[in-house]
């Protein structure tokens, strides 16, 4: 079966500082992936989507990026982060062909 | 482009009382629909879909109905617990973008 992981669950960063979100996923070949962004009370903000390896299509402009270094992994970055983006980033995945979204536990980013 | 419109919450409702939440879309085509759940600290989960007109999701209690002709994917629950509280998120597929496209998500609180 297929499954998703995300990681780490909760981080605590200061203003200026790197970050790297990761995610994996197993049991599965070429998935789309995705990384969400869900600030505090608010719904939920497509930041990045991929179809493939080195293919990342970005929603939005901004302090982040995303990298696709294999079929099955997709990374959230920032080098300098900033207070906006604290927020609870949500990675999931889609079978290429189909149409249902399946998400990872998701990460809790705070940026003091 | 396209895009999901939800009615604003919270909706704060009595145990065993009958839930609405309204969703009205705007595509072109003939979009997937879904209702995604996610409680407290967690990522997303699938809750319902429909794939094509008067086609109907439904899942522990709740249902939806693809209506065309009005664009809309209300969710409903006849008797709703404690343990429903959440925040329920309306999307549709966007085929040909490969993606899925959130409604702003609606809170839902039920006190015992």
């Amino acid at each position: 079966s297929q499954t998703i992981h995300q990681w780490p669950a909760t981080l605590v960063q200061p203003v200026g500082s790197p970050l790297s979100l990761e995610c994996t996923v197993e049991g599965t070949s070429n998935p789309n992936l995705y990384w969400y962004r869900q600030a505090a009370g608010r719904g939920l903000q497509l930041l990045f989507y991929s179809v493939g390896i080195g293919q990342i299509s970005s929603e939005v402009p901004q302090n982040l990026s995303a990298s696709r270094p294999q079929d099955r992994q997709f990374i959230l970055s920032s080098k300098k982060l900033l207070l906006s983006d604290s927020g609870f980033y949500l990675c999931a995945w889609m079978n290429s062909g189909a149409n249902v979204l399946t998400f990872g536990a998701g990460s809790r980013l705070t940026v003091l | 482009g396209d895009s999901v419109t939800q009615m604003e919450g919270p909706v704060t409702l009595s145990e065993e009382a009958f839930l609405t939440i309204n969703c009205t879309y705007t595509a072109t085509g003939y979009p997937s629909l879904f209702w995604y759940v996610q409680y407290p600290g967690e990522g997303l989960q699938l809750l319902l879909k429909a794939t094509k007109a008067d086609d109907k999701g439904s899942n522990k209690g709740f249902e939806a109905t693809y209506r065309k002709e009005t664009t809309s994917f209300h969710l409903e629950k006849g008797s709703v617990q404690v343990s429903d509280s959440a925040v329920y998120f309306c999307a549709l597929f966007s085929g040909g973008y490969n993606k899925l496209i959130f409604g702003a998500g609606t809170r839902l609180a039920v006190h015992p």
